[in-house]
């Protein structure tokens, strides 16, 4: 079956450092994935959409890596901040259908 | 540009009670979904409207739950009758268009969601 995983458990970092987050999925042939912040209480808030012959991404602070070989995307955020402590969702879709999201990764950066 | 407006943002009912939410999309988004979430989990797509025409309902259950888009613009979500494990946030999203095409995205924006407990 198909499976998009992400570490259930809260990655806690120090600030100034880079926040690495990890979305592995099976079974699927996605041709884009994308990442949502989430803060509680509010709707998942889209940051970046990566396509399958993308290897890297950046937005300013923000970089994706997409591996379609090991089936694997990776999301840094650099020099974080408290303001970055949130969930970080990431999400799959082949062609034109609507995404699947993962649970989420909490992320806490710690000042 | 005002975001995607939801009502009620909590709701505390009873099972076997029914209970309706109302969501209002940003101006001219063609696009609405609806998205349950349970504690700990992702966002997962209840129903897609295009306009106000049905594209994706297949992971709505519809013995109880239905959803409908007069006029292509606000739209409900109603349970009826609610059991307990509907307990989730429910996310209302939109977009200019559905689907990625050519070089295009169309971004999915959400609403706040509003929490429904069922006792």
């Amino acid at each position: 079956s198909q499976k998009i995983e992400q570490n259930s458990e809260a990655l806690n970092i120090q600030e100034g450092k880079t926040a690495t987050l990890t979305c592995n999925y099976t079974n699927y042939s996605p041709a884009y994935l994308q990442w949502y912040r989430q803060d509680p209480g509010r709707g998942p808030v889209f940051l970046l959409l990566i396509r399958e012959n993308e290897k890297e991404k950046r937005k300013e602070r923000l970089k994706v890596t997409f591996d379609t070989t090991l089936k694997q995307s990776l999301f840094h955020i650099t020099a974080s901040q408290p303001a970055d402590s949130a969930t970080y969702l990431c999400a799959l879709a082949p062609g034109s259908y609507i995404p699947t999201f993962g649970r989420g990764t909490s992320l806490i950066v710690h000042p | 540009e005002a975001g995607v407006a939801q009502s009620p943002r909590y709701k505390i009912i009873e099972k076997r009670q029914s209970v309706a939410f109302w969501c209002n999309p940003i101006s001219g988004h063609a696009t609405l979904y609806w998205y349950q979430q349970i504690l700990g989990q992702g966002p997962k797509l209840l129903i897609q409207f295009q306009n106000n025409g049905v594209v994706d309902d297949s992971q709505l259950p519809k013995d109880r739950f239905s959803a409908e888009r007069l006029k292509g613009v606000d739209s409900t979500l109603k349970i009826q009758p609610a059991k307990l494990e509907d307990s989730a946030v429910y996310l209302c999203a939109s977009s200019l268009d559905m689907g990625v095409s050519g070089s295009s995205y169309n971004e999915q924006f959400f609403g706040p969601g509003t929490r429904l407990t069922v006792l």
